[in-house]
């Protein structure tokens, strides 16, 4: 069975700060990674995916993630947040029977 | 174009008491997902229907959940009897045909499902 795994629950930052989110996943075979941004009073989104092709991946809002098949890993990065990034981000692994298994979510919060 | 929509958007019941959950997709998806939230864990993935059909409801977690999508448009998730342990945020998605979770799936806002 697949699992995720977001190691950091709650972060906050000041504005132009840099983010790094991580997320691990565990399973052997081919994946589609995902992320999801859920931002205060609105509705999940799609952040970014990656199924195949070039590991880094850019998504909206200057948020890109990279995937390190080697470490099991599709860490997420920004490097300049805005207080308008505050939300709550998941990643997301299909892989195998397909079913997308979500982390536990990673809380985020920036000071302007 | 409309979004998917859940309705209510917020339940409060007793424990042993029956709520029905509906979630209206976009327009011509033909993939509709179920998934909860238990306050502060993983989103965790109910079943998915294929128009009408379900495709796969492995993530069911009992036979007091039960899922419907007449005809192929909305669904409804109606939990009976309610027990403590169904509380949480229970969301719905759809996606356009095709393979599975290939496509991007759009959320509703979730309904905030609170059993006491």
């Amino acid at each position: 069975a697949q699992s995720v795994s977001q190691h950091n629950h709650h972060v906050i930052l000041s504005e132009a700060a840099s983010l790094e989110l991580g997320c691990n996943y565990s399973y052997g075979g081919t994946v589609n990674l995902f992320w999801y941004v859920q931002y205060p009073g609105q509705h999940l989104q799609l952040l970014l995916k990656y199924f195949s092709g070039d590991p880094l991946v850019k998504g909206i809002k200057g948020f890109e993630a990279e995937f390190i098949k080697s470490k099991f890993s599709f860490n997420l990065r920004k490097p300049s947040v805005q207080w308008s990034d505050t939300a709550e981000y998941f990643c997301a692994v299909g892989g195998g029977s397909y079913i997308p298994t979500f982390g536990r979510g990673t809380s985020l919060i920036v000071h302007p | 174009e409309a979004g998917v929509t859940q309705f209510p958007s917020h339940s409060v019941i007793e424990k042993g008491q029956t709520v029905t959950l509906r979630c209206d997709p976009i327009s011509g998806h033909d993939n509709l997902y179920w998934y909860r939230r238990v306050m502060g864990k993983e989103i965790k993935f109910l079943l998915h229907f294929v128009k009408e059909s379900k495709q796969d409801e492995s993530g069911m977690p009992n036979n007091r959940f039960l899922a419907e999508r007449t005809g192929g448009t909305y669904s409804t998730l109606k939990v009976q009897p309610a027990e403590l342990e169904d509380s949480g945020v229970y969301f719905c998605a759809s996606s356009q045909g095709g393979t599975g979770f290939r496509h991007e799936q759009y959320f509703g806002p979730g309904t905030r499902l609170t059993v006491t």
